[in-house]
């Protein structure tokens, strides 16, 4: 049992390339959500997903997209990097009904150049 | 609106003090759901504690306990006998509700620095 896996940890881009932040989760959890966490600010949502096929925007969406094909995966894709989006991207997942903790991958640190 | 306050950015204690971390929450519902949330120097978040709105005890783990008081929307974190390995960033974070939609509203992180 994984958990929450994040790939990758670590990524360095030119301002204006595109790139995938992958999100994967094992315990079944209906919810995946991704985060843009930066100084001061706390964690912000960007999008988030209540099951496979239904995805919505958070409070940071502009630059990201998202789709859920499979209850597993939710990958964040950066269509035009920019320096702003320089942050570190957490994932998490979690249940509908039930427990409702959150649980988190370990982390993208994304440096945009 | 829905909002999560941390007013203490950083926190510096030293080894065996006391020290209790701000939460002030505000919510229009009636059914929500706080945590509490740590990220090491390691840079993981790391569950410490779920509360709902309708079970007001107060809780207490080893050394960990926390205050929930609906009365004055806080969900207060206290640390006892501090040790150097409860440095961290230490977030408050409430459920966007209503209810359970598993989006999350983080306070801004208070840095607590415990020194040996």
């Amino acid at each position: 049992n994984a958990g929450v896996t994040q790939t990758p940890k670590f990524q360095v881009l030119k301002t204006g390339q595109s790139m995938t932040l992958q999100c994967a989760q094992d315990m079944n959890h209906e919810y995946m959500s991704w985060y843009r966490q930066d100084p001061g600010m706390g964690l912000r949502l960007i999008h988030y997903s209540v099951g496979a096929g239904i995805t919505d925007q958070g409070e940071v969406p502009n630059g990201y997209n998202v789709s859920r094909s499979t209850t597993e995966d939710f990958p964040l894709r950066l269509l035009s990097a920019a320096p702003s989006q320089t942050s570190v991207y957490f994932c998490a997942s979690s249940y509908s009904r039930g427990r409702t903790e959150a649980f988190f991958g370990q982390g993208t640190r994304l440096t945009v150049v | 609106a829905q909002k999560v306050t941390q007013a203490q950015t950083e926190i510096s204690v030293v080894e065996k003090e006391d020290v209790t971390l701000d939460c002030v929450y505000e919510t229009r519902d009636t059914t929500y759901y706080l945590f509490w949330y740590k990220q090491p120097p390691s840079g993981e978040l790391v569950f410490l504690i779920r509360r709902n709105s309708f079970d007001e005890q107060n809780e207490i783990s080893g050394r960990y306990s926390w205050n929930f008081q609906k009365s004055t929307s806080s969900f207060n974190f206290t640390i006892t006998a501090s040790q150097v390995v409860d440095s961290a960033v230490y977030f408050c974070a409430l459920i966007q509700g209503p209810g359970n939609t598993g989006k999350l509203i983080f306070g801004q992180g208070t840095t607590l620095q415990v020194k040996p």
